[in-house]
């Protein structure tokens, strides 16, 4: 079975500071990790995937197989990263893949 | 760049009738689309996987009869839920795999719809 647990459902932070936002997953193989933003009123998009390596809008996120996590950070939160972010695993289940997503974790910047 | 279109967005139903929503892609071919629900302040759940041309494949505890998937065509999956409940209500998420990168892990979503049974 593959999880994805976001233990907080709020993060607040003032404009400038830095964000982390956590992700840890439970999979037996070798997980893909993604991180999927939503923005007030529009639909959920792709923010970025571990295998890229890849830094969209100042976000960066490792993955972490020891601790079993892919947290998501940025060194200076703006406000326009006010959104919703889902965490996402996706695996192999009984020979097709499938994506988990965390419960997500609403980001609030404060001006 | 591409993009899912869900319809309806909302629909308010009586118990005991059917509802149909769609998931359409709209400037690309999806050979798999793939449907979620989400309960308030819980995870996106998924629900089934919609291959173009066979049986939907669905999660464990997922009603099979209750929510039929038909994927008939590349660009088009419907959800319906049959005889609907006041605990169907929930918000529906469809999202789709572009063909022609079949590995590609970007998934394309649907705005979603949001459904309440009376």
């Amino acid at each position: 079975a593959q999880r994805v647990t976001q233990p907080e459902k709020l993060l607040s932070v003032f404009k400038g500071a830095p964000v982390e936002l956590k992700c840890n997953y439970s999979y037996s193989g070798s997980p893909e990790l993604f991180w999927y933003v939503q923005y007030s009123r529009q639909r959920l998009q792709l923010l970025l995937r571990h295998i890229s390596r890849e830094s969209i809008k100042g976000f960066t996120a490792d993955l972490n197989k020891g601790e079993t996590s892919f947290h998501l950070k940025k060194p200076f939160a703006q406000e326009e990263d006010s959104a919703m972010y889902y965490c996402a695993l996706r695996g192999d289940s009984g020979g097709y893949q499938k994506v988990t997503f965390g419960t997500g974790t609403k980001l609030q910047v404060i001006p | 760049g591409a993009v899912v279109s869900q319809h309806p967005s909302r629909v308010i139903c009586k118990s005991g009738t059917s509802v149909k929503i769609e998931c359409r892609s709209l400037d690309f071919q999806a050979t798999t689309m793939f449907w979620y629900r989400q309960f308030p302040k819980k995870s996106l759940m998924l629900m089934a996987t919609s291959n173009e041309g066979s049986k939907a494949t669905y999660e464990q505890g997922v009603e099979k009869d209750k929510f039929l998937i038909n994927h008939a065509s590349l660009t088009l999956s419907t959800l319906t839920v049959t005889s609907a409940h006041p605990e169907d209500s929930s918000f529906y998420i469809c999202s789709a795999r572009d063909r022609d990168f079949p590995t590609n892990e970007k998934l394309f979503f649907g705005s979603g719809t949001q459904l309440s049974v009376l």
